[in-house]
């Protein structure tokens, strides 16, 4: 069984440009959240997406977007982008149903410059 | 604001030593914890996860959950090199999204 598989792996961005981010989750699994990890913060939590639908978000500013296919493939968008954005973003699978656990794909190393 | 706090070691045991890692949170909301192992450069892996009060065995992980002391804890027998890396705790609730402690660095010396 496949597992989470989050495209591209690494990203060099210069301020100001925007990026998108993808992430297929475990085949059957529909539901696909988005997390931020930075040394200072930790892993927060940017949004979460089932069935199509953004069903939660965390407190980020509205630079941070995403969406979710009918094949519960997700892409996250970040305009503007700031240094501050610098961080490794991961995405996590899970049937979305509130049993058993969320798996992380290996995750996109974003850097701003 | 829903906080999961973790001993933020550094924490050392030596080999085949038991290492205990511990965490608490403050929503008496969250319903399912998890830990999660992180490698160096890697990304978050899933341990174990625990729902009840009590136990949870699994292999060598032993998950323990207190909700009453808001308190969940994470035991590793027999503890191996390659069980070293950080540690992380997470609850959620009904909102489906985890919280994260900042993590506890384990390291078995051999």
């Amino acid at each position: 069984k496949a597992g989470v598989t989050q495209t591209p792996r690494y990203l060099i961005k210069t301020r100001g440009q925007q990026v998108t981010l993808s992430c297929s989750p475990i085949s059957g699994h529909r539901s696909v959240s988005w997390y931020q990890q930075t040394p200072g913060q930790g892993l927060q939590f940017l949004f979460e997406y089932f069935s199509e639908t953004q069903r939660n978000k965390g407190n980020f500013p509205g630079r941070f977007s995403g969406r979710q296919f009918s094949n519960s493939r997700s892409e996250m968008n970040v305009s503007t982008l700031e240094l501050g954005d610098s961080a490794l973003y991961l995405c996590a699978s899970s049937a979305g149903t509130g049993d058993g656990g969320y798996t992380f794909g290996s995750g996109t190393r974003l850097t701003v410059v | 604001q829903k906080e999961v706090e973790q001993n933020s070691g550094p924490l050392s045991v030596p080999e085949g030593a038991i290492a205990s890692l511990n965490c608490t949170y403050s929503d008496r909301g969250s319903q399912s914890f998890f830990w999660y192992r992180q490698y160096s450069g890697k990304s978050p892996e899933l341990i174990m996860f625990i729902y009840s009060n009590g136990d949870k065995e699994d292999g060598r992980f032993t998950a323990q959950l207190n909700k009453a002391s808001q308190y969940v804890s994470l035991l590793i027998r027999d503890s191996q090199p390659s069980d070293s890396a950080t540690y992380l705790c997470a609850a959620s609730g009904s909102a489906r999204q985890l919280t994260f402690g900042s993590g506890t660095q384990l390291t078995v010396l051999p």
